[in-house]
């Protein structure tokens, strides 16, 4: 079955920048989609069809796509930036959707 | 606003059912299909399928066929997540999440926007 790989953790000061990765297959046909979420809280979109930011999302949220892997870059993090990320994406057929692992930023 | 408003938390004995529901408000219900998410404790998010809100065709994900089974009330703009012969391993929070792609030259993108509270569903005798 299809799989989208992040890193475990990311560890980041404050006022530094965050980058997560995402990688899979399918990635050059498919756009990827990013979620927020922190503890007991549900998930919240950031970043969708690759580096597009819904309305309300602070501008230090972007994504980008290279290849087979889609980033998500968060620029002078933040104490509440602190969560964890999940890219999103498809397999090539748009058959199924697929979530990473999930990758716990951690804010020093 | 668009909102989703999830059923309260479950606790259920092996083998027994038990049934979620996912109130939408703010949009046409219609409009949009619904996707059911599962995430066990301190585990990620697993995609288990959604449902056309229009004809009420269901789609399950892998693992998520026999005794699961999504359905609708279009008349109160809810969907559902019936879950039965529930098993320990059942254990987990439960979300909806309303599609918010769209389809064009053959292939379909899809996203997640928004997603509803989250339901606890626990399994234990």
């Amino acid at each position: 079955s299809y799989e989208l790989t992040q890193p475990p953790s990311v560890s980041v000061s404050p006022g530094q920048t965050a980058r997560i990765t995402c990688s899979g297959d399918a990635l050059p046909k498919q756009y990827g989609y990013w979620y927020q979420q922190k503890p007991g809280q549900a998930p919240v979109l950031v970043i969708y069809k690759d580096s597009e930011r819904p309305s309300g999302i602070p501008e230090r949220f972007s994504g980008s796509s290279s290849g087979t892997t889609v980033t998500l870059t968060i620029s002078g993090v933040q104490a509440e930036d602190e969560a964890d990320y999940y890219c999103q994406s498809a397999d090539s057929s748009s058959t199924y959707v697929v979530f990473g692992g999930g990758t716990k930023l951690t804010v020093l | 606003q668009v909102q989703l408003v999830q059923s309260g938390s479950e606790l259920k004995k092996p083998g027994a059912s038990v049934k979620v529901s996912c109130k939408a408000s703010g949009y046409t219900f219609t409009s949009y299909a619904m996707n059911w998410v599962r995430q066990a404790p301190g585990q990620g998010l697993e995609w288990m399928g959604w449902i056309n809100t229009n004809t009420g065709n269901p789609t399950y994900a892998q693992g998520f066929t026999g005794r699961f089974v999504f359905s609708l009330d279009t008349s109160v703009s809810t969907s559902y997540l019936q879950i039965s012969s529930l098993k320990a391993e059942d254990t987990a929070v439960y979300y909806c999440a309303r599609s918010a792609g769209y389809c064009s030259g053959g292939s379909c993108y899809d996203w997640f926007d928004p997603w509803g509270q989250g339901t606890l569903v626990t399994v234990s005798s």
